[in-house]
């Protein structure tokens, strides 16, 4: 079983579309991800939900929007792709360590290859 | 903000040499870890550092915390082509807004 799968993997769209990408982790944990990788393979966090509450949420265009409907899920939609949303969105799952002995180790999905037009 | 810098962003090694890959840290940390991703692959854990001094070792790969320079290392032994990726760090803080920053990645060619 894969621990983290994203759905699709590779996504194909014109400029000033709407697109969602799909996340579902079966590890467990309590919190979930969104990374964006630009060409240059440099990673950044997006946003991050603890058992469905938000708990990080960089400077992304609001037309990014995460939805979390259990603690397996994590969602993004983007309205009104742009050329500059072209990227690889990586979602991750990890159990909040929170000063316990858990890691906090990141665990990755697959990611998807959004390629706006 | 927490920054971290890697180096070199590339490196062209041959087969059997070794060598290393730096990760600094601009503020106080509390974990940090090693992160290998193949071309258009997800990212792999390789290593999890918790503490100052922590060495940890698989294969051919050692990676090392010193908290105190803030700075870890990746070293590789004997390099064979199948390292050839690229190697991300990442570092934390266990208390406050917990976020891992990644490095910029340096990108392993293993020449035969």
């Amino acid at each position: 079983d894969t621990a983290v799968s994203q759905t699709p993997k590779y996504l194909v769209t014109q400029m000033g579309n709407d697109k969602s990408i799909k996340c579902e982790q079966n590890l467990g944990h309590d919190t979930m991800y969104w990374y964006k990788q630009d060409s240059k393979k440099f990673l950044k966090i997006m946003f991050s939900y603890n058992n469905k509450e938000l708990i990080i949420n960089e400077t992304v265009p609001n037309r990014f929007s995460p939805k979390s409907p259990d603690k397996a899920h994590l969602n993004l939609h983007i309205n009104s792709l742009e050329l500059g949303d072209s990227a690889v969105y990586f979602c991750a799952s990890s159990q909040l360590a929170r000063g316990q002995k858990n890691t906090g180790e990141l665990f990755f999905g697959e990611g998807s290859r959004l390629t706006v037009l | 903000e927490l920054k971290v810098e890697q180096n070199p962003l590339f490196l062209s090694m041959q087969e059997g040499k070794n060598y290393t890959i730096y990760c600094n840290y601009s503020t106080t940390s509390d974990r940090l870890y090693w992160y290998r991703q193949d071309p258009g692959k997800s990212l792999e854990s390789l290593f999890v550092l918790l503490s100052n001094g922590a060495v940890k070792q698989e294969g051919r790969l050692m990676a090392s915390l010193d908290t105190k320079a803030r700075l870890s290392t990746l070293h590789i032994t004997a390099a064979v082509h199948d390292l050839s990726a690229t190697y991300f760090c990442a570092v934390d803080r266990i208390f406050g807004n917990e976020k891992l920053t990644f490095g910029t990645g340096t990108r392993l060619t293993i020449i035969p």
